[in-house]
């Protein structure tokens, strides 16, 4: 089955400071996903990507996708404390179903 | 409507009882899905629904019964659960399931407590 990994597991940045989370798959990655989630909340859907060497942003949020590595990265510029939370990044097994597997998760917290 | 909702937001039982969660999507979407997520870890894949029809169990205990009434509806009946089934409950959905890669929407889970 595909595993997904990702880090750091948990990071505390100081407001206004750029970060950076990877994600790195053990198998092929045919789509991949980007999803935060607030403590005992749903999943709010971040951005897709499918193709390798694809970039995709969405205000200040950037994330890309490494085909040949195997791994995907979510970069936040000018982090705010808006942007606290869990992020989860999750990938598609390619079979019937579309069926998600999902990375432990990054947990962030900004500092005001 | 671009939402899945799911009923009720909480819910508490014992282990006899038997109680139903509802998830429900209005998008047109022909896949549904369910997820377990117990706390500080990443959801977990229970079961899909293509078209009506279980495609994938992810070998989910027979006290968790799944049901998809019609292409909105999805619900998930409990019946004999055990504590360490206490965890949230996700509902998601996305459209037609198989070589396409779709995104899919959550909605805001059932949070479950089984005395």
């Amino acid at each position: 089955s595909q595993e997904l990994e990702q880090s750091p597991q948990s990071l505390i940045v100081q407001e206004g400071k750029n970060l950076t989370i990877n994600c790195t798959s053990s198998k092929t990655l045919y789509g991949l996903y980007w999803y935060k989630q607030k403590y005992g909340e749903g999943l709010i859907f971040l951005m897709m990507l499918q193709k390798g060497g694809e970039e995709k942003s969405h205000e200040k949020i950037t994330a890309k996708l490494d085909e040949k590595k195997q791994q995907s990265s979510l970069h936040i510029t000018a982090s705010q404390p808006s942007h606290a939370g869990i992020y989860l990044c999750g990938a598609d097994n390619g079979n019937a179903g579309n069926m998600l597997t999902f990375g432990g998760g990054t947990r962030l917290m900004v500092k005001p | 409507d671009t939402e899945v909702t799911q009923t009720p937001k909480h819910l508490v039982m014992g282990m006899t009882n038997k109680k139903s969660l509802k998830c429900e999507q209005h998008m047109g979407h022909r896949a549904m899905y369910w997820y377990k997520q117990k706390a500080k870890k990443p959801p977990e894949l229970m079961f899909v629904y293509s078209y009506e029809k279980l495609s994938i169990n992810e070998s989910v205990p027979s006290r968790f019964s799944p049901e998809c009434p019609n292409s909105s509806l999805l619900n998930l009946h409990l019946h004999a659960l055990q504590p360490e089934d206490s965890a949230l409950y996700l509902c998601a959905s996305s459209q037609a399931s198989g070589d396409l890669v779709n995104e899919q929407f959550f909605g805001p889970g059932t949070r479950l407590t089984v005395l």
